[in-house]
This record gives C-alpha cells, sequence and structure tokens, in this order.
C-alpha cells in the first residue's frame, strides 16, 4: 500500500515563505507530485519531482530526498492567493497517483 | 481546448437509484481516473484506466463500475446510490509528470 503524510494546516503572512513537508511510503515509486486546489475548485498541478533535487518554477519550488521517502513544497513570496490546499501525491509504475490528506494554508496580512 | 470536460456540475440522487458521471477529455491521454473528495479531505481513488478497453480498482471502487470503450471517454457508474456516496468526484487524466483534472461533480444522494 501506499500512504503520505503532511500536515493539517498551516499559516504565514503575506510576503514570506512557507515549506510544506510530505513524508510517504510506497512501493514502486515513480514520482512526487503537488497539486494547488482552492476552495470549491478542481486540483491543479504545480510541480513533479522524479529525481532526488530541488525543481523550481517561478515563486514554487519542490524537492525530493527519495532515500528519505520525503519532499517539500516551498512557497516565496506570498500572496493571498495562495490561500489554498496543497496535496502531495505519489505515483507508481501503474500510473496509480496516490494523494496525502492535504494542507490548508492560509495566507494572513 | 477544452481539457477534461466533467458532467453534471452538481447531481442530487435518492437512495437506490443509479446514474452516470461523465468524463471526456480531448488531449488524447492514456490515463484516466476518477477520484472522491470528501469535505476536508483529500482524493481518494475509485477506478483508473491506463487505455481503451482497460480498467481497474482504486482504493474505494465498491458500489461503482467504470468502463472505458474510447481513449477520450471514461464514465464512472454509481449502480445503487446510498448517501455515503455523496462527495465530490473528479476526473483526472494524464500521465507521467502532471495531471490534469475536471471540474468535478458535486454529488447529494438523500
Amino acid at each position: 500500500g501506499q500512504s503520505l503524510e503532511q500536515p493539517s494546516e498551516v499559516t504565514a503572512v503575506e510576503g514570506a515563505i512557507v515549506q510544506i513537508n510530505c513524508t510517504y511510503q510506497t512501493s514502486g515509486f515513480y514520482g512526487l507530485s503537488w497539486y494547488q486546489q482552492h476552495d470549491g475548485g478542481a486540483p491543479t498541478f504545480l510541480s513533479y519531482n522524479a529525481l532526488d533535487g530541488l525543481e523550481e518554477t517561478g515563486r514554487f519550488s519542490s524537492f525530493l530526498s527519495r532515500s528519505d521517502s520525503y519532499g517539500y513544497l516551498l512557497l516565496q513570496e506570498l500572496q493571498m492567493k495562495d490561500s489554498a490546499s496543497y496535496f502531495c501525491a505519489v505515483g507508481n509504475a501503474g500510473n496509480m497517483l496516490t494523494f496525502g490528506g492535504g494542507t490548508r494554508l492560509m495566507v494572513k496580512p | 481546448n477544452a481539457g477534461v470536460t466533467q458532467t453534471p456540475k452538481f447531481q442530487v440522487l435518492k437512495t437506490g437509484q443509479s446514474m452516470t458521471l461523465q468524463c471526456a477529455q480531448d488531449m488524447n491521454h492514456e490515463y484516466m481516473s476518477w477520484y472522491r473528495q470528501d469535505p476536508g479531505m483529500g482524493l481518494r481513488l475509485i477506478h483508473y484506466s491506463v487505455g481503451a478497453g482497460i480498467t481497474d480498482q482504486g482504493e474505494v471502487p465498491n458500489g461503482y463500475n467504470v468502463s472505458r470503450s474510447t481513449t477520450e471517454d471514461f464514465p464512472l457508474r454509481l449502480l445503487s446510490a446510498a448517501p455515503s456516496q455523496t462527495s465530490v468526484y473528479f476526473c483526472a487524466s494524464g500521465g507521467g509528470a502532471g495531471y490534469t483534472f475536471g471540474s468535478g461533480t458535486r454529488l447529494t444522494v438523500v
């Protein structure tokens, strides 16, 4: 089976940097993804790490350590519009994507 | 370019009724899947397909059927609706790096 752990809630102020951690247990690991979901909306893809290291996309970066079964999403220069839920997800060889329970990020002025 | 289209957006069913949630994608993706999301929770995989004619069960398949006759369409059938199936249902397509989700179907079973 597969399981993922991430914090349920994180609060930060506008302009700050926040890190959302994700640890996982899985068989046949093929990569760690991150998705953003605003209230009432659909999940949207943010980033993907198949190999160890840091991937940067604008204000968002994602990190993976396969040996530690650990990754994180880093959000810089936080804006109010970043208030949303963030999900990590692991993929396996069969293209099955298993999601964590999500981290609700609240950005305060 | 529509991406992933789900219909209907909202639906109310009575216990015991059956219905089909529609999902269509125009990106020629082989992989499609159905998730349900309950309030304040993550997404749980119901069924998935790696290509036309191939489907498999996910984490919570009971009470749901799927078929994949074409690359574009992946309908989800509720056989006999139960209040426990009240949820938001998302269809997704893609593979590898990222998946595209439909806008969701909000289903209430009374």
